[in-house]
């Protein structure tokens, strides 16, 4: 069983179009995260979620907007793409309670290409 | 911000060793330094962190230096499977988040 899955793996668009990324986890973890890694490989957190409420927003565009219904969902949703967007999208999850482990658990990311 | 500096890359022969500098300097009494690693196309994974203690784990041992100002992670007998970028963060006490700097890549060659 797939502890952080992240649906689609692969999203090809077109500019200006609306697009959503689906996350899952199923570790019963309180806190989730989306990390975006861009085409130089720079892996930066972008939104954090603790029990469907948001912690952390690092000046993210408005245009992004994550949306947790339940604490095992954390989905973002992107609405007018930009070729700056085209990425590698990346879901975490963490269990509050044990903060200081520091373990993050990652899923296998999903590939965004803005044309 | 990422507050670790490491070397852009690195090779080892496998089943070697493969030792990886990590310097953290300005790292303060009550950060932690932790190491993830990222294969290609897979997201990151948790591989050790420690405070100030030598920490050794099923995947790897992690040496931290007296004055806390550098680490260094140990992969005692690398395989082709942990060719990979290896991220070096140190994190605060009660954060509940991760800044990943530029990592080391690592390659272990035949």
């Amino acid at each position: 069983d797939t502890a952080v899955s992240q649906t689609p793996k692969y999203l090809v668009t077109q500019m200006g179009n609306d697009k959503s990324i689906k996350c899952e986890q199923n570790l019963g973890h309180d806190t989730m995260y989306w990390y975006k890694q861009d085409s130089k490989k720079f892996l930066k957190i972008m939104f954090s979620y603790n029990n469907k409420e948001l912690i952390i927003n690092e000046t993210v565009p408005n245009r992004f907007s994550p949306k947790s219904p339940d604490k095992a969902h954390l989905n973002l949703h992107i609405n007018s793409l930009e070729l700056g967007d085209s990425a590698v999208y990346f879901c975490a999850s963490s269990p509050w309670t044990s903060q200081d482990t520091g373990e993050l658990f990652f899923g296998e990311g999903s590939r965004l290409t803005v044309l | 911000d990422a507050k670790t500096t490491q070397p852009t890359s690195m090779d080892c022969a496998e089943g070697r060793a493969a030792n990886l500098p990590c310097n953290h300097s300005t790292i303060s009494g009550n950060e932690y330094v932790y190491w993830y690693r990222q294969i290609h196309s897979q997201g990151p994974q948790y591989i050790i962190h420690g405070l100030k203690n030598n920490e050794t784990n099923e995947m790897a041992s992690l040496i931290i230096t007296e004055d806390r100002k550098s680490s260094t992670l140990i992969l005692p007998h690398a395989t082709l499977r942990d060719t990979a970028v290896y991220y070096c963060i140190v994190r605060e006490t009660g954060a509940n988040n991760l800044f990943f700097g530029t990592g080391t890549r690592l390659t272990v060659i035949p």
